[in-house]
């Protein structure tokens, strides 16, 4: 079975620029979540998504965003790329169920540089 | 507000030396709790986990008994090897939740 897939793995952005990141979940799994993680701030939840609705949301700004569709596959995207942007981001796919016995497998991440 | 805290490192033992990671937590309710490991240049894999109290998650001969008097979870392995070196994150998930919360990362570094 494969494993939760993200592209690309790596990225250089500068200042101002957008990005757009991609996850393709373990097959069969209807939840995406997204995490950042950053040596100062260690990892943060971004957003969650279940049958493409947001379910839950982090303390982040407006300008990260994201979006799952009908296939499960989802994307977070970053406006007005900002220098504290750069981190590893990454994504976890699970069944989609709440508490301790829906487990999260993550993603190998996103290594985003902003410039 | 819920949150995980975990001892700082980084750590650097000898090969067949005791580990032990402190981790304790602050939640609302009973969270589940969890060990994740991060290898270089990879994701989080899930070690072990304990869903209530007095359990004992235990995989790969590390060991963390949730303890709810003290609230910890405390990561253990007897005799490390090199491959053991990593990053490792303590975490909760509460029972009606989907995101987890999780400390700061310990770095463990093995040395042969």
């Amino acid at each position: 079975k494969a494993g939760v897939t993200q592209t690309p793995r790596y990225l250089i952005k500068t200042r101002g620029q957008q990005v757009t990141l991609s996850c393709s979940p373990i097959s069969g799994h209807r939840s995406v979540s997204w995490y950042q993680q950053t040596p100062g701030q260690g990892l943060q939840f971004l957003f969650e998504y279940f049958s493409e609705t947001q379910r839950n949301k982090g303390n982040f700004p407006g300008r990260f965003s994201g979006r799952q569709f009908s296939n499960s596959r989802s994307e977070m995207n970053v406006s007005t790329l900002e220098l504290g942007d750069s981190a590893l981001y990454l994504c976890a796919s699970s069944l989609g169920g709440v508490g301790p016995y829906n487990e999260q497998f993550f993603g190998p991440g996103t290594r985003l540089t902003v410039l | 507000g819920d949150s995980v805290t975990q001892m700082e490192g980084p750590v650097t033992l000898s090969e067949e030396a005791f580990l032990t990671i402190n981790c304790t937590y602050t939640a609302t309710g009973y969270p589940s709790l969890f060990w994740y490991v991060q290898y270089p240049g990879e994701g989080l894999q899930l070690l072990l986990k304990a869903t209530k109290a007095d359990d004992k998650g235990s995989n790969k001969g590390f060991e963390a008994t949730y303890r709810k008097e003290t609230t910890s979870f405390h990561l253990e392995k007897g005799s490390v090897q090199v491959s053991d070196s990593a990053v490792y994150f303590c975490a909760l998930l509460l029972s009606n939740d989907y995101k987890l919360s999780f400390g700061a990362g310990t770095t463990v570094t093995v040395r042969a």
